[in-house]
């Protein structure tokens, strides 16, 4: 069964760069039928897509995030990576990993759904 | 960005009930749209992919259906474990969005 678990600080003081992991278990992070995706939640508040990246470092990002976020993969420790700069109060937010599919039943597309999700860590931006 | 817009944001239903949900698209975004549910403290779970196809172990009371600009999710009878938030998303395009989410409380 595959697992996702985000780790990083808590807490993260305004202007300063937020960064967290996803550690990947029970496969493989390097299968190049999934990509790998950040997302994340406000208290109270929908689902707002972060950014994506493929096994191979092929990134996509949220256009209203883009100039301050980079995710990066490392496949020899199987997780995937977010930071985020100059972050503010408006960044408070739970944070979530998940797995994206390229494939589902006999379609394939260029992009996909989540079908696996991490138990998402809160991050709050507070001197 | 293609923007997508669900109604109601809030809907009140009562067990047994038929609910529906409805997601538009700001564009054409064929049928690349996934459905999920997210209860109170819990990740979101991936109900619907492809507007229709019900994702494996989702109880077959969830169904969707749409194409190009109008989806809908439909509960055929509400139960107990049905009330949540639930939320869709397109993934057309490369730059992904939700919807704003539809919260189905107890009547």
């Amino acid at each position: 069964q595959l697992q996702l678990q985000e780790s990083g600080p808590g807490l993260v003081k305004p202007s300063e760069t937020l960064s967290l992991t996803c550690a990947v278990s029970g496969g493989s992070i390097s299968n190049n039928i999934y990509y790998w995706g950040w997302i994340r939640q406000p208290p109270g508040k929908g689902l707002e897509w972060i950014g994506s990246i493929s096994y191979s470092g092929s990134t996509y990002y949220n256009p209203s995030l883009n100039s301050r976020v980079t995710i990066s993969v490392d496949t020899s420790k199987n997780q995937f990576s977010l930071e985020m700069t100059s972050v503010t109060a408006a960044d408070t937010a739970l944070y979530y990993c998940a797995r994206g599919r390229y494939c589902a039943g006999s379609d394939c597309y260029e992009s996909g759904d989540f079908d696996y999700w991490g138990q998402g860590t809160l991050v709050t931006v507070s001197s | 960005d293609i923007q997508m817009t669900q109604s109601p944001s809030t809907l009140s239903a009562s067990v047994g009930d038929r609910v529906t949900i409805t997601c538009r698209a700001s564009q054409s975004i064929s049928s690349w749209l996934a459905w999920y549910q997210q209860k109170p403290g819990k990740a979101p779970k991936l109900l619907i992919y492809k507007a229709s196809s019900l994702e494996s172990g989702v109880p077959s009371r969830f169904s969707g259906s749409g194409s190009g600009t109008e989806f809908t999710l439909t509960i055929s009878s509400l139960q107990p474990d049905d009330f949540a938030t639930y939320y869709c998303q397109q993934y057309y395009s490369y730059s992904l969005t939700f919807g704003g989410g539809t919260k189905v409380e107890i009547k």
